[in-house]
């Protein structure tokens, strides 16, 4: 089956500054790539995605890329702000089946 | 307002109890899904419906059971063989057909007394 590794597990940067989260994943046949933002007790927010058929898609100050022959995916965060503070989820899909990562809790420090 | 609600917010267990998790949709999705959070960890499937009045066992199905009897409707019950039951409950929903975006609702967060 499918197994998603995400990194790092925690991370902190000072406001404005940028942010990268990273995913591996071990199944090439999956083919579509989310990403979710999670504050304290709330439900998962998704806030980009990308297929397997694009390298790379943005939204403001959010963009992801996908190499999809080295198998990993990213989330890039620019001009990071006090309200990007949460836990990061990439999952991958195969077969409508989401696999999540295991989360990255960022802190942007003012 | 469209959207995935759950009810309730917070549940008790009592010993040996089943409790029932509410979650419904008013997206018209076909596909629906239930998912344990533990503290610091990431989602794993419970149990997952693309259609009504079917259903299959996700990653860790072992002490919970579901039904789909309506489209809007997927509840779950934490029956008494799940000795760890304590943790946050997430439903989503997906329009399904080849379209696998889920939407997540809100959560119940469930605590054995």
């Amino acid at each position: 089956g499918e197994n998603v590794e995400q990194h790092p597990s925690t991370l902190s940067v000072q406001e404005g500054d940028s942010a990268v989260i990273k995913c591996t994943y071990s199944d090439s046949a999956s083919n579509y790539f989310p990403w979710y933002k999670q504050e304290l007790g709330k439900g998962p927010q998704l806030i980009i995605d990308i297929r397997s058929n694009v390298g790379e898609k943005k939204d403001q100050r959010i963009a992801v890329t996908l190499n999809k022959t080295a198998k990993h995916f990213s989330l890039h965060i620019t001009e990071t702000q006090p309200e990007d503070s949460a836990v990061y989820f990439c999952a991958a899909v195969k077969a409508q089946k989401l696999v999540f990562g295991q989360g990255t809790r960022l802190t942007i420090n003012p | 307002d469209g959207g995935i609600t759950q009810s309730p917010k917070y549940l008790f267990r009592k010993e040996g109890q089943n409790v029932t998790l509410s979650c419904e949709q008013n997206l018209n999705h076909d596909a629906m899904y239930w998912y344990r959070q533990d503290p610091g960890q990431g989602l794993r499937l419970i149990y997952y419906s693309q259609i009504v009045n079917d259903f299959q066992k996700g990653d860790i199905a072992e002490g919970y059971s579901v039904s789909r009897e309506k489209k809007e409707s997927f509840p779950l019950t934490v029956t008494s063989a799940q000795k760890n039951p304590t943790a946050f409950y997430l439903c989503a929903s997906s329009p399904g057909q080849g379209k696998v975006t889920q939407y997540f609702g809100p959560g119940t967060r469930l605590l054995v007394l």
